[in-house]
């Protein structure tokens, strides 16, 4: 039962661009959605959060955006750089916050 | 401060075996989660232990057992190893405010 779903399993961007991941979810009661960055042989590493009660959140080059109503989330990257080239997950908890459903990741490519 | 370590990185078991994971969190943390990483899965929560209890728990089997010691670290277990066993498991330790994830242990089944 995926109760977070990522279902680009993988994105290329050409440097300098703009990166748009997207993350559905389907469990209404989430509450608080993290985005994470994995790069190979070491665990993810967090990135950015947002709770329900916003609806945008910004740091640096990294904003994401939620839309309760269809319970989608998504991470704006801009402007995109190679070293961004990694997975990311997107996760998502109901006020429990250790507990986290996570979607199946997507694969960055950010091309020079 | 030190990160999440975890022991051994690479494991290589056999079907019907049994398997200990070992995750030291990072100091002054008191809760520990564990994850397992499949492909096309993403990672699928496994539990979570808060202060030597287990406080959340996800739709493992009871293959897969865990425990915390007074220290703070923590082991998991998955007794009567299946192929499908094979993944990458991660533990995350947090203080409530962030989750900080290890480096992983691959198990690979044969």
């Amino acid at each position: 039962d995926q109760q977070v779903k990522q279902n680009s399993p993988s994105l290329s961007v050409q440097e300098g661009r703009i990166s748009i991941l997207n993350c559905d979810y389907t469990n209404s009661m989430f509450d608080y959605f993290l985005w994470y960055k994995k790069y190979p042989a070491e665990g993810p590493t967090f990135l950015i959060s947002i709770s329900s009660i916003k609806d945008k959140n910004e740091d640096g080059r990294f904003t994401v955006f939620l839309n309760k109503s269809a319970k989608h989330l998504s991470l704006h990257i801009v402007p995109s750089q190679p070293g961004d080239s990694a997975v990311y997950f997107c996760a998502a908890s109901r006020s429990n916050f250790n507990k986290f459903y996570f979607g199946s990741g997507t694969k960055l490519n950010v091309k020079p | 401060k030190a990160g999440v370590t975890q022991t051994p990185r690479y494991l290589i078991k056999t079907r019907g075996q049994q398997v200990t994971l070992s995750c030291s969190p990072i100091s002054g943390h008191r809760s520990v989660s564990w994850y397992q990483q499949t492909p096309g899965q993403g990672l699928q929560f496994l539990f979570e232990y808060f202060s030597e209890t287990q406080r959340n728990k996800g739709n493992f089997p009871g293959r897969f057992s865990g425990r915390q010691f007074s220290n703070s670290r923590s082991e998991m277990n998955v007794s009567t190893l299946e192929l499908g066993d094979s993944a990458l498991y991660l533990c995350a330790s947090s203080d409530d405010n962030e989750q900080f994830f290890g480096p992983g242990t691959r198990l690979t089944v044969l």
